[in-house]
């Protein structure tokens, strides 16, 4: 067991670019999400898949972001045409199929958009 | 709605103190989860505590204990003789079940523990 990963740690970016996160969950979780931290908050649900079906997705998901869990296997966050406001620590977890299940959580990807 | 608050942004304690960080909730659900994370200055959210709505026992693990009082919608935590290894961000969350469907999670603002030496 090595735990969630995630990469890259750190991704600096210029507006307008787009960017792709990839995080590995722990391999017989079937639950996987992404959420976003940003300095002085509590982290945020931004979307969740079990196995490859992306069940949910928040609000503060725009149409910019996408996510995908091809396989139900890793997972990728994609952020098309960065904007300051995205800057951000953003965060995956995966979890045991049971309902409340703790989660196991990466160390982040910090995201800096200039 | 459902929310989590944590009044207390930051605490400082000299090593050996004893300290509690305060949560308190706000949900219409009458069966849902409290959590407990610890974010460490690496930056992983590890895992300390479940508890459900119908379990307000207490529990203690090691010089971590959790009080539970559905009467005030809190959820505390208390560290007995804090070491610096305890220097974190503390964050308190709700489980938001969709028929037990989902453990999305909503976190409160967190409280900076500093514990000096």
């Amino acid at each position: 067991d090595t735990g969630v990963s995630q990469d890259p740690r750190h991704k600096i970016t210029k507006r307008g670019q787009n960017v792709t996160f990839r995080c590995d969950p722990i391999s017989e979780h079937n639950r996987l999400y992404w959420y976003r931290q940003t300095l002085g908050q509590g982290p945020e649900f931004l979307t969740y898949f079990q196995n490859e079906a992306q069940l949910e997705k928040s609000r503060l998901l725009s149409d910019r972001f996408s996510a995908e869990r091809p396989k139900g296997s890793f997972s990728t966050l994609e952020i098309q045409r960065t904007e300051q406001g995205d800057s951000a620590m953003y965060l995956c977890a995966s979890s045991d199929t049971g309902a409340n299940e703790k989660l196991f959580f990466g160390s982040g990807t910090q995201l800096s958009v200039l | 709605a459902q929310k989590v608050t944590q009044a207390q942004t930051e605490i400082s304690v000299v090593e050996k103190e004893d300290v509690t960080l305060d949560c308190v909730y706000e949900t219409r659900d009458t069966t849902y989860y409290l959590f407990w994370y610890k974010q460490p200055p690496s930056g992983e959210l590890v895992f300390l505590i479940r508890r459900n709505s119908f379990d307000e026992q207490n529990e203690i693990s090691g010089r971590y204990s959790w009080n539970f009082q559905k009467s005030t919608s809190s959820f505390n935590f208390t560290i007995t003789a804090s070491q610096v290894v305890d220097s974190a961000v503390y964050f308190c969350a709700l489980s938001e079940a969709y028929g037990g469907a989902t453990n999305k999670l909503i976190f409160g603002t967190g409280t900076l523990l500093a514990v000096q030496p």
